[in-house]
């Protein structure tokens, strides 16, 4: 069984071009959700999707972040301009349904913007 | 979402049982307690999960206090592959999961 397929792996990125991360979810998974990390430091949700629909970006900066997840292809969290603060690791989990139902991660991308 | 306060790290013997303690004080009576663990540079890992009785699959077992103020995580057998930072979590919605610094579990030979 395919998991929670991210890529790339990881990123380098001069300050102030664009990031692309993606994401393909669980077969039969539909929810999608997107973390990121610092080092030493747990996990920050950031936004969770369904197919065509952002449901809560409560957590997404309010500037130069988005995320999509269209009706066909992988779910995409995009930076753009980045700066030295976006290195990070960045997760993607995906669940059957909503919430309630427990959620499986991908291996992450890490973004190193130098 | 609750707040829970885990050791910041944790030795165990190989082929012990790692008993990993949780306190989340806070939890509200509808937030199930989550544990996750993240080896280090992959994606978190999903253990086990429970509300108020004591849960266990083929990975570990969870066992709650009555009050709902603490938890065990216990991993039968450690063994090296185990390694990793083991994370607790409350919350109602398991998506917006509060990541705390979890407890960082070193299996010794």
């Amino acid at each position: 069984n395919a998991g929670v397929m991210q890529n790339p792996r990881h990123l380098v990125r001069r300050r102030g071009q664009e990031a692309r991360l993606r994401c393909s979810p669980m077969k039969g998974h539909s929810h999608v959700y997107w973390y990121r990390q610092l080092p030493e430091e747990g996990l920050k949700f950031m936004v969770y999707l369904q197919k065509e629909n952002i449901i809560d970006e409560s957590g997404m900066p309010k500037e130069r972040f988005s995320a999509e997840f269209p009706k066909e292809g992988p779910s995409i969290l995009r930076i753009q301009q980045v700066v030295r603060g976006d290195s990070a690791a960045y997760f993607c989990a995906s669940s059957p349904q909503g919430p309630g139902n427990t959620i499986y991660f991908g291996e992450g991308s890490w973004l190193t913007v130098v | 979402d609750a707040k829970t306060t885990q050791p910041p790290s944790m030795d165990c013997a190989e082929g012990r049982a790692a008993n990993l303690p949780c306190n989340h004080s806070t939890i509200s009576g509808n937030e199930y307690v989550y544990w996750y663990r993240q080896i280090h540079s992959q994606g978190p890992q999903y253990i086990i999960h429970g509300l108020k009785n004591n849960e266990t699959n083929e990975m570990a077992s969870l066992i709650i206090t009555e009050d709902r103020k603490s938890s065990t995580l216990i991993l039968p057998h450690a063994t090296l592959r185990v390694t990793a930072v083991y994370y607790c979590i409350g919350a109602d919605s398991n998506y917006q999961l509060i990541w705390g610094a979890g407890t960082k579990l070193i299996i010794k030979p």
